[in-house]
């Protein structure tokens, strides 16, 4: 079965800098999308950004980028310029769309510190 | 309509009650899914429909759980005899996409939180 890790709880950003947060996954799949998701307090699951298997380019959408190393079985999402609206738990998930569902991890709460 | 709607938002039940939890997907789309996300945690898939076609149940936790979509549209989520341990956000995902073939998006909704006293 698949399985995916967020290894860091709680990170925590100053306004306007840079922040990563880590996802690892388990798989033995060769072909899957991997996703990050946030969820800001009370409101509802937004999808950020989410990368194809098969290509070897990094996705970007705007101020977030991800770094996929499929050998390592890494995904992990960099905000940039980080602003007050990004704070939120963000999680990782993985698709193979045989079973058509989402595997989540536990979550990372982004906290951005004016 | 614009965004996948679920209905109440919040649900308090004692212990015993049965309850049940509406979706309304985005119109058109073909696929709705089902997950319940506890305190602190990801979500969990509970089951998936395709159309009025409830393809896999596996996640559902007990006999207690029963989902329907019977038109194909709006699907209903019912608990009976709840638990504490029930307690949770039901969050409901739909899905214009059928296969694996292109890039794929679930639209969430903005989930039920129930409560089990």
């Amino acid at each position: 079965a698949q399985t995916v890790t967020q290894s860091q709880p709680e990170m925590s950003v100053q306004e306007a800098e840079t922040v990563t947060l880590s996802c690892t996954y388990d798989t033995s799949e060769s072909d899957y999308y991997l996703f990050w998701y946030k969820q800001p307090p009370s409101r509802q699951m937004i999808l950020v950004i989410r990368q194809e298997a098969y290509k070897q380019q990094n996705a970007t959408e705007n101020r977030f980028s991800v770094n996929f190393q499929k050998a390592a079985k890494s995904f992990s999402l960099k905000i940039s310029d980080s602003q007050l609206g990004d704070a939120a738990m963000y999680f990782c998930a993985y698709w193979r769309g045989s079973n058509y569902k989402l595997t989540f991890g536990k979550g990372t709460l982004l906290t951005v510190n004016p | 309509g614009a965004g996948v709607s679920q209905s109440p938002r919040y649900k308090v039940a004692k212990r015993g009650q049965d309850v049940a939890l509406r979706c309304d997907p985005i119109s058109g789309h073909v696929s709705l899914f089902w997950y319940q996300q506890a305190l602190g945690q990801g979500p969990e898939f509970l089951t998936y429909f395709q159309n009025e076609a409830q393809l896999d149940k596996s996640g559902l936790p007990s006999d207690r759980f029963f989902a329907e979509r019977p038109e194909g549209s709006v699907s209903t989520l019912k608990i009976q005899r709840t638990q504490q341990e029930d307690s949770a956000v039901y969050l409901c995902a739909s899905s214009r996409l059928t296969g694996s073939s292109g890039h794929y998006e679930q639209y969430f909704g903005p989930g039920t939180r129930l409560t089990v006293t």
